[in-house]
């Protein structure tokens, strides 16, 4: 079974500054890794994606996320923080079977509270 | 990418009634998911909804709970019966993650109160 931790339930950082929202995985084969956010009174919006290729994947808004195999983790990052960042973050885990067909189902992190302060 | 309709957005339910949420998505897609969002918590998956078979439930959700209908391959909907204040918790509706989508799309999601 698949498993996905977010370390920290809340992160609080200083307009402008970078940020880094943790995120560690455990599933077995390669992983299909998320991140999503999630404003008040809304649903999930995408992120970006890891699938293949190189570590470093870039997505919505200025964020990337690095993926690191040994360490199984996928931390969201931002160089330069913004107020309108601030919301609930998630990492999320699908796994790749041997077969090479994608399951479709989610398993999500516990979820990080983003604070930017002005 | 697709584009997820949900009703309603919020409801406030008495216990013991039932409540349908619907999704409606803009193409036609396999599976759709349910998910529950328990206040402060993270998404849970509820059910796997295939069209034109009986869906698939996760360990902890039954069909007698959460009865789910696929009557078509743009459309589904998820019934909360017999609710308690427990069942109070953000619906969501999502499609995508297999196929032709490597990322799953949500609905805005049904924000359910039961008192």
């Amino acid at each position: 079974a698949q498993s996905v931790a977010q370390p920290e339930d809340q992160v609080n950082v200083a307009e402008g500054n970078p940020l880094t929202v943790k995120c560690t995985y455990s599933v077995s084969g390669n992983p299909y890794l998320f991140w999503y956010v999630q404003y008040p009174n809304r649903g999930l919006q995408f992120l970006l994606k890891y699938i293949t290729g190189d570590n470093l994947v870039k997505g919505s808004y200025g964020f990337e996320a690095e993926f690191n195999k040994s360490q199984t983790s996928f931390h969201l990052k931002k160089p330069s923080a913004l107020v309108s960042d601030s919301a609930l973050y998630f990492c999320a885990v699908r796994p790749f079977n041997a077969g090479g067909t994608s399951y479709g189902k989610l398993t999500f992190g516990q979820g990080t509270i983003l604070t930017v302060h002005p | 990418s697709a584009v997820i309709s949900q009703k309603p957005s919020r409801d406030i339910c008495q216990r013991g009634t039932s409540l349908t949420i619907q999704c409606q998505v803009d193409s036609q897609v396999t599976m759709m998911f349910w998910y529950r969002q328990q206040p402060g918590q993270s998404l849970t998956l509820i059910a796997t909804a295939n069209q034109g078979s009986e869906a698939t439930y996760e360990s902890g959700f039954v069909i007698d709970k959460f009865p789910i209908s696929r009557p078509n391959l743009t459309f589904s909907t998820l019934t909360v019966s017999n609710m308690s204040p427990e069942d109070s918790s953000i619906y969501l509706c999502s499609v995508g993650g297999t196929g032709g989508f490597t990322e799953a799309f949500f609905g805005q999601g049904t924000r359910l109160t039961v008192v």
